[in-house]
């Protein structure tokens, strides 16, 4: 079973805060890492996508990957109230993408 | 990113017809698509894996006669979601896999179907 574990929240912030969300998973041989944003009645957007240790950064945006820890995270920096979504977790391990439930992050004005 | 079209993006229907979507990558060819559906405040749920030129692969709960998918091209895959009842009343959403350096799952804007 290859399982992406998230906590679901919510997740509450003041506007301009960081925003951290975490997310670890089972599989040790998950090669590929992925945050996306699901707005309540749309789609999820992928925002940011990591493969190897470390940190990477795009706008307000940093994800962390520690492979050793099965571990990796999304930060987002001057939270915004557009912010406000559900961020959903996904790894890519024996050709399969597998999600977490998400994490419901509100961020208030 | 890669554009994925969803079609459409809202049906109402009565119980008992057929409703088929389809899924478009516009500017990638998608030899993997997979279809999942929603419900509110619920999670994704993978339903089936559609590969180009072969039968689907259905998550188990998932019947193959009632969620009929077609995966006919390299750019589109179709889910008919055959007599239609209100229990099939879900957000469903289409997603495919793309591969330049990497490899990424772009999504479908989402189909919210209602069965009256």
């Amino acid at each position: 079973q290859k399982e992406v574990e998230q906590n679901s929240g919510p997740l509450s912030v003041p506007e301009g805060a960081i925003a951290s969300l975490n997310c670890t998973y089972s599989d040790r041989g998950s090669q590929s890492f992925f945050w996306y944003r699901q707005y309540s009645g749309k789609s999820p957007e992928l925002i940011m996508s990591i493969y190897s240790n470390g940190d990477k950064e795009d706008g307000r945006f940093t994800a962390q990957l520690n492979k050793a820890s099965q571990y990796v995270s999304l930060l987002i920096r001057d939270s915004q109230p557009s912010d406000s979504a559900t961020y959903l977790c996904a790894v890519n391990a024996g050709n399969q993408f597998y999600f977490g439930t998400g994490t419901s992050l509100t961020v208030i004005p | 990113g890669a554009v994925v079209s969803q079609h459409p993006s809202r049906v109402i229907c009565k119980s008992g017809t057929s409703v088929k979507i389809e899924c478009r990558s516009l500017d990638f060819q998608a030899t993997t698509m997979f279809w999942y559906r929603q419900f509110p405040k619920q999670s994704l749920m993978l339903m089936a894996t559609s590969n180009e030129g072969s039968k689907a692969t259905y998550e188990q709960g998932v019947e193959k006669d009632k969620f009929l998918i077609n995966h006919a091209s390299l750019t589109l895959s179709t889910l008919t979601v055959t007599s239609a009842h209100p229990e099939d009343s879900s957000f469903y959403i289409c997603s495919a896999r793309w591969w330049g350096l990497d490899e990424k799952l772009f999504f479908g804007s989402g189909t919210q179907l209602s069965v009256l």
